[in-house]
C-alpha cells in the first residue's frame, strides 16, 4: 500500500516569489508520482509526472519537481509565481505496474498575494 | 490531452431521492474509471472503480447499495446516489486513465457539485 504526505495544508507567498511545496510518499514497491492542480469548483489539471529518467522533471505554467528516492520526495517548486498561481495543490502516487489508483495526499492550499 | 466530461457540473435535490451523475471519456475509450468524492477543502477519496462489463470495485467503507455504479460502455459511467440525504452533499469527481508510455495518465471529469436539501 502507498501513502502520501503533504507537509503544508496552507502555504501564503507574494507574487514572484519562488515557491516549494513539499510531497513525501511511503510505498513497498517503486511508484509514479503526479503534482495535480485543483481550481476553484474546477476537477484536477495534471502538472507533471515522473515515470521514469530524469529524476527533475518540468510540468505546465512553469512548475517542476524533483524526485528524490533516497528521501522519498517529490517537491514541487516554481522560481516565481503568479496571483492565477493560488489554487490547490496535490502530490499523487500510484504503483508501477499495479493498479490504476491513485492515492491523493491531503492537497496543499497555495495563495499568492500581491 | 484527453477529455473527460461528466454531467451534470451541479444538482440540487430533496431527502430521499437518487440522482444519476455521467462520467464520459470523449475522445478515448476506458474500461476503467474511477469516482472519488471530495469534502470541502480536504483531498479526493476514493469511492470506486468503475469496470466497463463487469461489477464495480468498492472501496472500504463504501456502500455499494448507496452509491451504484454502472459501466455500460467503453466510454460512459455512472454513479447514481440512491436515497440522497444532506451527508452525501459533496463534489464527486470521476476520472479515467488512458495508457502513454511507462504509465497510465488520469483524465479527470470537471466534477459534480451535488447539494442534498
Amino acid at each position: 500500500a502507498q501513502s502520501v504526505t503533504q507537509l503544508d495544508s496552507q502555504v501564503p507567498v507574494f507574487e514572484e516569489a519562488p515557491v516549494e511545496l513539499r510531497c513525501n510518499y511511503s510505498s513497498s514497491v517503486s511508484v509514479y508520482l503526479f503534482w495535480y492542480v485543483q481550481y476553484p469548483n474546477q476537477g484536477l489539471q495534471l502538472l507533471l509526472k515522473y515515470l521514469s529518467g530524469s529524476t527533475l522533471v518540468k510540468g505546465i505554467n512553469g512548475f517542476e519537481a524533483e524526485f528524490n528516492k533516497s528521501q522519498t520526495s517529490f517537491h514541487l517548486r516554481k522560481p516565481s509565481v503568479h496571483i492565477s498561481d493560488t489554487a490547490e495543490y496535490f502530490c499523487a502516487v500510484n504503483s508501477q505496474g499495479g493498479s490504476e489508483k491513485l492515492v491523493f495526499g491531503k492537497g496543499t492550499k497555495l495563495t499568492v498575494n500581491p | 490531452g484527453a477529455v473527460v466530461s461528466q454531467h451534470p457540473s451541479w444538482v440540487i435535490c430533496k431527502s430521499g431521492t437518487s440522482v444519476k451523475i455521467e462520467c464520459r471519456s470523449l475522445d478515448f475509450q476506458a474500461t476503467t474509471m474511477f469516482w472519488y468524492r471530495q469534502f470541502p477543502k480536504q483531498s479526493l477519496m476514493l469511492m470506486a472503480t468503475s469496470n466497463e462489463g463487469s461489477k464495480a470495485t468498492y472501496e472500504q467503507g463504501v456502500e455499494k447499495d448507496k452509491f451504484l455504479i454502472n459501466h455500460a460502455s467503453l466510454t460512459l459511467s455512472t454513479l447514481t446516489v440512491t436515497s440522497a440525504h444532506p451527508e452525501d452533499s459533496s463534489f464527486y469527481i470521476c476520472s479515467a486513465p488512458r495508457g502513454g508510455v511507462g504509465g497510465n495518465e488520469q483524465f479527470f471529469g470537471p466534477g459534480t457539485r451535488l447539494t442534498v436539501l
